[in-house]
């Protein structure tokens, strides 16, 4: 499995944007780049999901390099419930759902 | 969204008994449920594959006879935490893939096993 690589932990103010980046330089041209959250002792949580092109949703937007090895998780207005670890992921198509997580991105969000 | 509910979501046992973990899916039927396991601070990592009507698919270094997986209905898969020694306290979580043409995969509540 391709692997991923983000920053150990981040801080945030609230109401402030939050640019969660992931390095994934031995891409596949069949991986798709999915972002999960978890909350304290809580399951994981999807975020969004993508494969070339940037991507919006409620909760979030992925802004995906054009060579396909980096991805950014942007939280346009961090509030005190973004507080989580945020998991970059990638998935090959056709994998059935398994996702092999790495260490994350432990974000912090100071009032 | 799907929902997979896990049950129960925190349990304290003595070293030596087994402890039983179910997972259901609430609003869909799934033949392939997921079980990692996670200790604090660290990722979640994958334990198994179950699957509905045959034999669990273990991942490398997770002993099959310690952590018996039971997937006995399109609805319900079991972890069995059997011969519960302390190393064995961990979050538990069980994860079923996306439903149809989605990509959202689902998660438990997770399980927070204490063995003292």
């Amino acid at each position: 499995d391709a692997k991923t690589t983000q920053p150990n932990s981040m801080e945030s103010n609230e109401e402030e944007p939050v640019h969660l980046p992931c390095n994934h330089s031995t891409i596949s041209g069949t991986d798709y780049i999915h972002w999960y959250r978890q909350l304290p002792s809580q399951g994981p949580e999807y975020v969004i999901h993508g494969l070339t092109s940037n991507v919006n949703n409620r909760m979030a937007s992925l802004a995906i390099a054009e060579d396909r090895k980096s991805s950014t998780l942007i939280l346009h207005r961090a509030t005190l419930r973004d507080a989580a670890v945020y998991y970059c992921i990638l998935r090959p198509i056709n994998q059935g759902g398994k996702l092999i997580f790495g260490q994350g991105t432990e974000l912090s969000v100071k009032p | 969204g799907a929902v997979v509910s896990q049950h129960p979501s925190r349990v304290i046992c003595k070293s030596g008994t087994s402890v039983k973990i179910e997972c259901r899916s609430l609003d869909f039927q799934a033949t392939t449920m997921f079980w990692y396991r996670q200790f604090p601070k660290q990722s979640l990592m994958l334990m198994a594959t179950s699957n509905e009507g045959s034999k669990a698919t273990y991942e490398q270094g997770v002993e099959k006879d310690k952590f018996l997986i039971n997937h006995a209905s399109l609805t319900l898969s079991t972890l069995t935490v059997t011969s519960a020694h302390p190393e064995d306290s961990s979050f538990y979580i069980c994860s079923a893939p996306p439903q149809g043409s989605g990509t959202e995969a689902f998660f438990g509540q997770g399980t927070r096993l204490t063995v003292v």
